[in-house]
C-alpha cells in the first residue's frame, strides 16, 4: 500500500534557524507531489506542488522542496523561519494510478521569537 | 484563496442523532472529497465525488453516506452518531486537471458524546 512518511512530528526552532522538513513516499510510479500548510485555526492551504520539470520547487513564503525520485524524497527547506511559520505541515503524494491523495502524519513547527 | 465552506465548524452532539455536515464550492470543480482527520494522525480519505451522482468510499471505512446532486454542494451525512465518530471531517474540492491540486475547506470538528 501506498505512504508518506513524515519523520519529524515536532520541530522547535527559533526565529532565523534554518528549516527542513522530511517526506519520503513508497511508491514506484509517476506521482504528483504536495506540501501543505494548516496555520494555527485556519484550513488547509497549499504551500507548494511538484508534476514534473524542475524538481526544486519554490513556494510561497519563501518555501522550497527538492524533489529527489531516487530516494522518493520530496523535503521542505526554509533557510531563515520567522514566528509566523509555525504551524502543521503536511507532505501529500498523488499516484496517477490511484488518483488519490495519500498524507503523511503531519509535522507540527514552532518558531520562537 | 480557495472558495470551499463548511458547516457548522464545531458540533457538539448526543449519540443516536442525524446529522448532515455541509461542504459547498463556489469555484466549479467537478472532483469533492471528505477526509477524516484525528489529532496527530493523517488524513484519511473516506468520501470522493468527480461529478454529479457520482460518489465512491475511500480508503477509509466509514458509516457516513454522501450525495452529489449538485456540482457545487457535497453533503456528509450520519443516520446515528456515535463518540466513534468524534474526529475532524474536511471537505475539499479539485479541477479535472492533471494537476489535481485539491482545496479544502475550513473543516468541521464534531464531538459526539
Amino acid at each position: 500500500a501506498q505512504s508518506v512518511s513524515q519523520h519529524n512530528h515536532h520541530v522547535i526552532l527559533s526565529e532565523a534557524a534554518s528549516l527542513e522538513l522530511g517526506c519520503n513516499y513508497s511508491y514506484g510510479g509517476t506521482v504528483n507531489l504536495f506540501w501543505y500548510v494548516q496555520y494555527p485555526g485556519q484550513h488547509l492551504q497549499l504551500l507548494l506542488k511538484y508534476f514534473s520539470g524542475d524538481p526544486l520547487v519554490k513556494g510561497i513564503k519563501g518555501f522550497e522542496a527538492e524533489f529527489i525520485k531516487s530516494k522518493f524524497s520530496f523535503n521542505l527547506r526554509k533557510p531563515s523561519v520567522q514566528w509566523s511559520d509555525t504551524a502543521e505541515y503536511f507532505c501529500a503524494v498523488l499516484s496517477y494510478n490511484t488518483d488519490k491523495l495519500i498524507f503523511g502524519t503531519g509535522t507540527r513547527l514552532q518558531v520562537f521569537p | 484563496e480557495a472558495d470551499i465552506y463548511q458547516t457548522p465548524r464545531y458540533l457538539v452532539i448526543g449519540t443516536g442523532k442525524k446529522i448532515t455536515l455541509e461542504c459547498s464550492q463556489t469555484m466549479g470543480h467537478d472532483k469533492m472529497y471528505w477526509y477524516q482527520q484525528d489529532p496527530g494522525m493523517e488524513l484519511h480519505l473516506i468520501h470522493y465525488s468527480y461529478g454529479v451522482n457520482s460518489t465512491e468510499k475511500g480508503d477509509l471505512s466509514s458509516e457516513s453516506t454522501v450525495s452529489r446532486i449538485r456540482t457545487e454542494h457535497f453533503p456528509l451525512t450520519l443516520e446515528s452518531a456515535r463518540p466513534s465518530h468524534t474526529s475532524q471531517y474536511l471537505c475539499a474540492s479539485s479541477e479535472e486537471t492533471s494537476t489535481d491540486t485539491q482545496y479544502f475547506g475550513p473543516g468541521t470538528r464534531l464531538t459526539v458524546l
